[in-house]
């Protein structure tokens, strides 16, 4: 049964603290997505990678956050440092083509105290 | 802007009921249009894709549609069951291959 995976599932963190989240597509996907979730602002991408390479991370704040693919098992994305305003649900999703299902893992839901 | 809009924000209605979630967007360039569900404290699960092409898809008791000249989609669910209870989103991808997501329905179907 191939599924998104991501870790951790919940972080609790105080600010200014660097926080690491890591996502492993589904095996053959070539393109992963990471976005966020708000009650005030919904769904929202932060980035995208094809090919582990970064295509679009207009969504992302530059100056704190920072995402990358080491390999194409494993995508991250880093905090550092984290604020309050950080606080909320990450997602992760990967697909095999650009025009395809994006496959969504269970989230990491994140509160930064 | 692009922008997805979604109607109702939320939607109770008795078990057995047929049912019908609005979606509208701007910019008709799209390369499909997606319709996914979100229980309680979980990820997205993807229901109904319609391509920029197609004018409707089917899956057992959902049908999307999609109307690109009027900026429209919409999700009909047919003998709603208490089963169905979550939030339902629905997303464009653009032309650059981001999905832009609405803010959701929230459907409650009462026993």
């Amino acid at each position: 049964d191939a599924r998104v995976t991501q870790t951790p599932r919940h972080k609790v963190t105080e600010m200014g603290q660097e926080v690491t989240m890591r996502c492993q597509p589904i095996l053959g996907h070539n393109t992963v997505f990471w976005y966020r979730q708000t009650m005030m602002q919904g769904l929202e991408l932060l980035a995208y990678f094809r090919n582990r390479a970064p295509l679009d991370d207009s969504g992302m704040p530059k100056d704190r956050f920072s995402a990358e693919m080491p390999d194409a098992t494993l995508a991250t994305l880093k905090i550092q440092p984290s604020e309050p305003r950080d606080s909320a649900v990450y997602f992760c999703a990967s697909t095999g083509l650009a025009k395809e299902t994006q496959y969504f893992g269970p989230g990491t839901r994140l509160l930064v105290l | 802007k692009q922008e997805v809009t979604q109607i109702p924000a939320a939607l109770s209605v008795p078990e057995g009921e047929n049912l019908v979630l609005n979606c509208s967007f701007t910019d008709s360039a799209i390369y499909n249009l997606q319709w996914f569900r979100q229980d309680p404290g979980k990820g997205l699960t993807s229901l109904l894709l319609i391509q920029s092409s197609q004018r409707e898809q089917t899956s057992g008791r959902l049908n999307a549609s999609l109307d690109k000249s009027s900026g429209r989609s919409t999700l009909y669910i047919a003998a709603s069951q208490p089963g169905d209870s979550a939030t339902y989103l629905c997303a464009k991808m653009d032309s650059s291959y981001k999905l832009i997501f609405g803010s959701g329905t929230r459907l409650l179907v009462r026993p």
